[in-house]
């Protein structure tokens, strides 16, 4: 994998169930991953900085795990709100970048319907 | 979380103006601040590191002397479109650097739709 993909582009889901979706990317060169979460009108937040192969980070309802060996990661909601909707994107940095350029993913769109 | 506004949040400008956009770090200094654009149903592109006191690096691809990048202070980075041209209208959003941070976590302001007439 070249660039980072996200799958899937969309996805609608009913208030309470939970969800998942993949970020790809490189897994050569690997530096760190960024999950951000970002609602129309408003700007992109921070959800997760993921680094080690293995790693899992939960915030709430939500949480992502890492595999840097097979360039994949999984963020996962539990019991989806409609707060919850928005893009999620993922974005991998590097290694031996020494000014962290994010390179990301097109993003996946979330509607959870009440 | 740190804090970046983004002013203004929508311009409309008509085709060979100039239009110049802040970036600022709130509550944070940023040596480093990043610009992005977004096409239509694409993902963020980045196309330069703004880097406080000294010239901004552009990816390649990107017209220096189209995008101007200034960044003037720790808390200030402005990106001006010069001359603007139909094909200029976009998304922009930039990003700040947080060094306390552990992993240089980037914070984002809220963007600004450029439309060119």
């Amino acid at each position: 994998i070249l660039n980072v993909e996200q799958s899937p582009q969309s996805l609608h889901v009913q208030e309470g169930d939970s969800t998942n979706f993949t970020c790809s990317f490189p897994s050569s060169n690997f530096y760190a991953l960024h999950w951000y979460r970002w609602e129309t009108a408003k700007s992109p937040e921070a959800l997760f900085v993921m680094t080690l192969n293995g790693d899992e980070k939960k915030k709430g309802r939500i949480s992502a795990t890492l595999n840097t060996k097979e360039g994949y990661s999984y963020l996962y909601i539990k019991g989806s709100q409609p707060e919850d909707s928005a893009t999620y994107l993922c974005a991998s940095i590097p290694g031996g970048t020494s000014y962290g350029k994010l390179t990301f993913g097109q993003g996946t769109i979330l509607t959870v319907h009440p | 979380g740190a804090v970046v506004s983004q002013h203004p949040s929508r311009v409309i400008c008509k085709s060979g103006t100039s239009v110049k956009i802040e970036c600022r770090s709130l509550d944070f200094q940023a040596t480093t601040m990043f610009w992005y654009r977004q096409f239509p149903k694409k993902s963020l592109m980045l196309m330069a590191t703004s880097n406080e006191g000294s010239k901004a690096t552009y990816e390649q691809g990107v017209e220096k002397d189209k995008f101007l990048i200034n960044h003037a202070s720790l808390t200030l980075s402005t990106l001006t479109v010069t001359s603007a041209h139909p094909e200029d209208s976009s998304f922009y959003i930039c990003s700040a650097r947080d060094s306390r941070t552990p992993i240089d976590t980037q914070y984002f302001g809220p963007g600004t739709r450029l439309t060119v007439l």
